[in-house]
């Protein structure tokens, strides 16, 4: 039963490049959320998809960053002309399709992708 | 808004004493959730424990036991007999309950460093 799969765990671009990190969520499961870890700093909370759409992208920075998660594959978190600003480790997330009734479902971490930016 | 507080930046203690790691949170929301995560040295996120507003029994999983007091807005995590496979950072974390019945985000703790010296 394999868990939540991010690929590159590590990637490194120089400035201005584009960075595309992968996320294969848990067997069963229809939501992602991507987090962002900077360095001594805690997880901050990204964006929120399920397939095809964009359920909550209040923490995605307004330029530069997209996410998506198509009806087929994985979802991908795209970086456009990194800085050295966006070195971090950027975490993903899965859970199952909420039951309702107000009640949250746990939320499981892929191993995360290392990004550094020269 | 919601926040989550672990005032508690590193933790030194030796093999074998218990040590509790502190966890105070806000919110407005009458209905929400708090989690335990784990990040050993290797990096992933490993989740520890989920407890349910509305449920305030306390929970014990073998040397791991959790204390939520919702007086004091509180859910702190006590490790028995400390081991050195439990140097970590420990995160504690927050979701609201949304009306729609959605999952939503994580709000995270900036973390403790727990280390477990032999």
């Amino acid at each position: 039963n394999a868990g939540v799969m991010q690929n590159p765990r590590h990637l490194v671009r120089r400035r201005g490049q584009e960075a595309r990190l992968r996320c294969s969520p848990m067997k069963g499961h229809s939501h992602v959320y991507w987090y962002r870890q900077l360095p001594e700093e805690g997880l901050k909370f990204m964006v929120y998809l399920q397939k095809e759409n964009i359920i909550d992208e209040s923490g995605m920075p307004k330029e530069r960053f997209s996410a998506e998660f198509p009806k087929e594959g994985p979802s991908i978190l795209r970086i456009q002309q990194v800085v050295r600003g966006d070195s971090a480790a950027y975490f993903c997330a899965s859970s199952p399709l909420d039951r309702g009734a107000r009640l949250q479902e746990t939320q499981y971490f892929g191993p995360g992708t290392r990004l550094l930016v020269l | 808004a919601q926040k989550v507080t672990q005032a508690q930046t590193e933790i030194s203690v030796v093999e074998k004493e218990d040590v509790t790691l502190d966890c105070v949170y806000e919110t407005r929301d009458t209905t929400y959730y708090l989690f335990w995560y784990k990040q050993p040295p290797s990096g992933e996120l490993v989740f520890l424990i989920r407890r349910n507003s509305f449920d305030e029994q306390n929970e014990i999983s073998g040397r791991y036991s959790w204390n939520f007091q919702k007086s004091t807005s509180s859910f702190n995590f006590t490790i028995t007999a400390s081991q050195v496979v439990d140097s970590a950072v420990y995160f504690c974390a927050l979701s609201e309950a949304l009306l729609t019945g959605a999952n939503s985000k994580l709000t995270f703790g900036k973390g403790i460093t727990l280390s477990v010296r032999p």
